[in-house]
């Protein structure tokens, strides 16, 4: 079956420009999460949602990041007013809920001018 | 908090050598570890997984066993083969919640 989608794959954008980037999970599963990768950091957790809800936003960088999920499906990260440091790997993953296996998204590759 | 840390790269091997990737990691009460892998151009995927002390886990003839008394997770394989080459991520779920915890990932080049 199909995996998890997002999109774009890749973004360019001007500093202090908003951008939206969406994830489309697998079919089915509840869990929806965000991940950033960026270089020299590893991967670091953002946020996650169980179906609508967002039981941990511990991660997410400031309040310039937001994130929302709507159907108990699509979810959609919002960066504002984005700065350099902004630039990175974003990494959406879904699972079928609490400690199953997550399976991760191509990626949306950000760079801010 | 709760952590991983895991061997700086690049690793870079001959084809057919023997595979170390140390991983270690914090973390308060039982968590569960896995190895992701990122091939060229491919998204992050499960390598293997261990959800309890003692438990191995194994695929395309890699292994790792999950050591409490060590807070270790290291990665091995026996043959490595040119396919082989890709990023590798030792990772930790608190089982608290559903987030993964990453560590910073190996490079791993393995030469025909």
């Amino acid at each position: 079956g199909a995996g998890v989608s997002q999109s774009p794959s890749n973004k360019v954008t001007e500093k202090g420009k908003d951008v939206e980037l969406r994830c489309d999970p697998i079919s089915g599963h509840t869990a929806l999460y965000w991940y950033r990768q960026s270089l020299g950091q590893g991967l670091e957790f953002l946020i996650y949602f169980q179906g609508n809800s967002a039981p941990d936003k511990s991660g997410l960088p400031s309040d310039r990041f937001s994130a929302e999920r709507t159907g108990g499906s699509v979810s959609t990260l919002t960066i504002q007013r984005t700065q350099q440091e902004d630039s990175a790997v974003y990494l959406c993953a879904s699972s079928l809920g609490l400690i199953n296996e997550q399976f991760f998204g191509p990626g949306t590759r950000l760079t801010v001018l | 908090g709760d952590s991983v840390t895991q061997m700086e790269g690049p690793v870079t091997l001959s084809e057919e050598a023997f595979l170390t990737i140390n991983c270690t990691y914090t973390a308060t009460g039982y968590p569960s570890l896995f190895w992701y892998v990122q091939y060229p151009g491919e998204g992050l995927q499960l390598l293997l997984k261990a959800t309890k002390a003692d438990d191995k886990g194994s695929n395309k003839g890699f292994e790792a066993t999950y050591r409490k008394e060590t807070t270790s997770f290291h990665l091995e394989k026996g043959s490595v083969q040119v396919s082989d080459s890709a990023v590798y991520f030792c990772a930790l779920s608190p089982n608290r919640d559903d987030k993964i915890i990453f560590g910073k990932g190996t490079r791993l080049h393995i030469l025909p």
